[in-house]
C-alpha cells in the first residue's frame, strides 16, 4: 500500500484558480470514488473539505470542489483568498478495506 | 456539536505499548466508523486503523501486527493499542468520525503528542 502522489507546493495570487492533483492506482482512486480532501492549518487538525470525491459537508465554500479522472483526483480551490493557505491532503478508500493519503500538498496565497 | 477527545499517555518508553483513548460527546458513537490517525512532525498524515461501532476493525497493513482497537459503546468512547513502540512511532495521534464506510473524519479530535523515549 503506497501513498499517494501529490505535489509538493502549489501557489496562486488572490482570486486566482488552482488544482491539486492526487494520483493512486487500481486499487485505490482508480476504482473506489471514495477520495476525500483535508484542509490543515499550521498545529491544527485536519478539516474535511471533500468527500466521496466531489461532495462538500457542510459549511465548506463552494470554491471547493473535487474531481477525479482515471486514478488521479483533484480539488480544486477557486477564487483564492488568503485563509486558503493550508496543507492538503487526499485520502482514499482502497483495496481490503483501508485508507491510504497522499503526501500532502502546501498551498502558498502569493 | 459533535466532540473528540484525546487522552492517554504523552511520553512512553521504546518497546512498550502506547495506549490511547478517544472519548466521543455530544452525539453517539452507535453506527458510525471511527479511525486513528496520526502525524510525526512536519510529515504528513498516516492511517492507522478504524473500528465500526459494533466492533469490527481494519487494519492499515504496516501497522497490522501491532495495533489492536475496542470500543466501549456504554462509555461512548474508543481505544487503541500500539504495541512494541519505537522513536518511529513519535507523532500526534488524531482520532476521527467517519460518516460513512468510505470516508475517515467528518470529525476530529484535536490530536496528541506522544513521544517514544528510549
Amino acid at each position: 500500500q503506497s501513498a499517494l502522489t501529490q505535489p509538493a507546493s502549489v501557489s496562486g495570487s488572490p482570486g486566482q484558480s488552482i488544482t491539486i492533483s492526487c494520483t493512486g492506482t487500481s486499487s485505490d482512486v482508480g476504482t473506489y470514488n471514495l477520495v476525500s480532501w483535508y484542509q490543515q492549518h499550521p498545529g491544527k487538525a485536519p478539516k474535511l473539505m471533500i468527500y466521496e470525491g466531489s461532495k462538500r459537508p457542510s459549511g465548506v465554500s463552494t470554491r471547493f470542489s473535487g474531481s477525479k479522472s482515471g486514478n488521479t483526483a483533484s480539488l480544486t480551490i477557486s477564487g483564492l483568498q488568503a485563509e486558503d493557505e493550508a496543507d492538503y491532503y487526499c485520502c482514499s478508500y482502497a483495496d481490503s478495506f483501508t485508507f491510504v493519503f497522499g503526501g500532502g500538498t502546501k498551498l502558498t496565497v502569493l | 456539536q459533535v466532540q473528540l477527545q484525546e487522552s492517554g499517555p504523552g511520553l512512553v518508553k521504546s518497546s512498550e505499548t502506547l495506549s490511547l483513548t478517544c472519548i466521543v460527546s455530544g452525539g453517539s458513537i452507535s453506527s458510525y466508523y471511527w479511525s486513528w490517525i496520526r502525524q510525526p512532525a512536519g510529515k504528513g498524515l498516516e492511517w492507522i486503523g478504524r473500528i465500526y461501532s459494533t466492533g469490527s476493525t481494519n487494519y492499515n497493513p504496516s501497522l497490522k501486527s501491532r495495533v489492536t482497537m475496542s470500543v466501549d459503546t456504554s462509555k461512548n468512547q474508543f481505544s487503541m493499542k500500539l504495541s512494541s513502540v519505537t522513536a518511529a512511532d513519535t507523532a500526534v495521534y488524531y482520532c476521527a468520525r467517519g460518516r460513512g464506510p468510505g470516508t475517515i473524519g467528518d470529525y476530529w479530535g484535536q490530536g496528541t503528542l506522544v513521544t517514544v523515549s528510549s
